[in-house]
């Protein structure tokens, strides 16, 4: 049972406009969400997260959207840059459970 | 660089046999977790470790086992490794760990595959 789960594999934007990127989640559970970006032959690096006290979290380019009752996360970055090309890893946590479920992951490409 | 190593980075090995994956956390960082990437999976949570002990289990198979030591680095060991083994190993710290409310810094990654 995948509990957190990024349906899109893939997604292309054009430089300087907006990407968003989607999580859904299904345990009530999770009060603490977290996105990654991974380069090739590199770890994931952390970007930004998000507790389930806060509906947005907003880091530069990068913003976090919480919808508790949708049990959906999206991530925005504006404007996009080639540089933003990766994939990205959306991962839920709940407290006392020291465990983090990531979903599968999308692979954003941005276009020069 | 995260300023997490893991070692070896590549690791090719035969069914049926053991290995051992190697991990050094951050400087100061009491948490270590292991996590399996298959091809077009995510990162599937192993297990977690704090300063020696296990805190917490993921969907961690009997013939894996993994340790920390006082020294804080730790081990994976993968034993009679099956063709579905094959994957990467990535190793992550954190400063804490009796707060979930932590980011987590991960190593490159060990590439294993098994023949």
């Amino acid at each position: 049972d995948q509990q957190v789960k990024q349906n899109s594999p893939s997604l292309s934007v054009q430089e300087g406009r907006i990407s968003i990127l989607n999580c859904d989640y299904t345990n009530s559970m999770f009060d603490y969400f977290l996105w990654y970006k991974k380069y090739p032959a590199e770890g994931p690096t952390f970007l930004i997260s998000i507790s389930s006290i806060k509906d947005k979290n907003e880091d530069g380019r990068f913003t976090v959207f919480l919808n508790k009752s949708a049990k959906h996360l999206s991530l925005h970055i504006v404007p996009s840059q080639p540089g933003d090309s990766a994939v990205y890893f959306c991962a839920a946590s709940s407290s006392g459970t020291y465990k983090y479920i990531f979903g599968t992951g999308t692979r954003l490409k941005v276009l020069a | 660089d995260s300023g997490v190593t893991q070692t070896p980075k590549h690791l090719i090995t035969a069914t049926g046999q053991r290995v051992t994956l190697r991990c050094s956390p951050r400087s100061g960082d009491l948490s270590v977790y292991w996590y399996q990437q298959s091809l077009d999976q995510g990162l599937q949570f192993l297990i977690q470790y704090y300063n020696g002990e296990e805190r917490a289990k993921g969907n961690i198979l009997e013939r894996f086992s993994a340790q920390q030591f006082p020294d804080l680095h730790s081990e994976l060991n993968l034993s009679s490794l099956e063709l579905g083994d094959s994957a990467l190993y990535f190793c992550a710290s954190s400063p804490r760990g009796l707060a979930v409310y932590n980011e987590q810094f991960f190593g490159p990654g060990t590439r294993l595959t098994v023949l």
